[in-house]
């Protein structure tokens, strides 16, 4: 069954930390990771999208790495603001029909100040 | 502003009510997808749509319909079939199925 595992389920970081989200995942045959980003009662926005042959990939603040052989990936936020206080999900598709996505159940990130 | 608009933001309904969520895109997108939200789970596809007059059932499409007369428009009925349906909906859109998926602002709705 494909699955994605994030971690932690949340985390409390002061500002201008840096922070580092985890996600695991088991989808199968592979095709793409993305990162999202979604506020309290958003809708979720693309931050990252990477395929087979990329091992990072920067927007802004935001640094995502994938290790396609161990199945795992990160989010990586640098100098955190107050506005990075949101839900950060990862999701994975398969190259299946369809290229049905496998959601992860995210990781709620709080930056106080 | 090309994006996704979905409505009501808030809805309320009786049970035994059957309901609509609208969703709407000018992005010129072919694929069209409705979510499903609940608090610490991964989002749950309910239907999705590659093409106009055509959609295919997602995970969790029991208690629930969709259209697509219009490659603009997506709308959800939650029927009173569905057990559960308190809950957030996101529609969101694609070029492709392998394209980058582009949200709405979700509607909340609560069965009372």
């Amino acid at each position: 069954k494909n699955q994605v595992e994030q971690s932690p389920q949340s985390l409390i970081i002061l500002e201008g930390k840096n922070c580092t989200l985890q996600c695991n995942y088991t989808v199968s045959p592979f095709s793409n990771l993305r990162w999202y980003k979604q506020d309290t009662g958003r809708g979720p926005v693309s931050l990252t999208i990477m395929t087979f042959s990329e091992n990072t990939k920067s927007n802004g603040r935001y640094t995502a790495t994938l290790d396609a052989d161990t199945k795992q990936s990160s989010l990586h936020i640098t100098a955190s603001q107050l506005s990075d206080s949101a839900s950060y999900i990862c999701v994975v598709s398969a190259r299946a029909a369809g290229n049905k996505l496998t959601f992860g159940g995210g990781t709620r990130v709080l930056v106080k100040p | 502003d090309g994006g996704i608009t979905q409505s009501p933001k808030y809805l309320f309904r009786k049970e035994g009510q059957n309901v609509t969520l609208s969703c709407e895109q000018n992005l010129n997108h072919d694929a069209m997808y409705w979510y499903r939200q609940d608090p610490g789970q991964g989002l749950r596809l309910i239907y999705y749509s590659q093409i106009v007059n055509d959609f295919q059932k997602g995970d969790i499409a029991e208690g629930y319909s969709v259209s697509r007369e219009k490659k603009e428009s997506f709308p959800l009925t939650v029927t009173s079939a569905q057990k559960n349906p308190t809950a957030f909906y996101l529609c969101a859109s694609s070029w492709g199925v392998e394209g980058e998926l582009f949200f709405g602002e979700g509607s909340r709705l609560t069965v009372l």
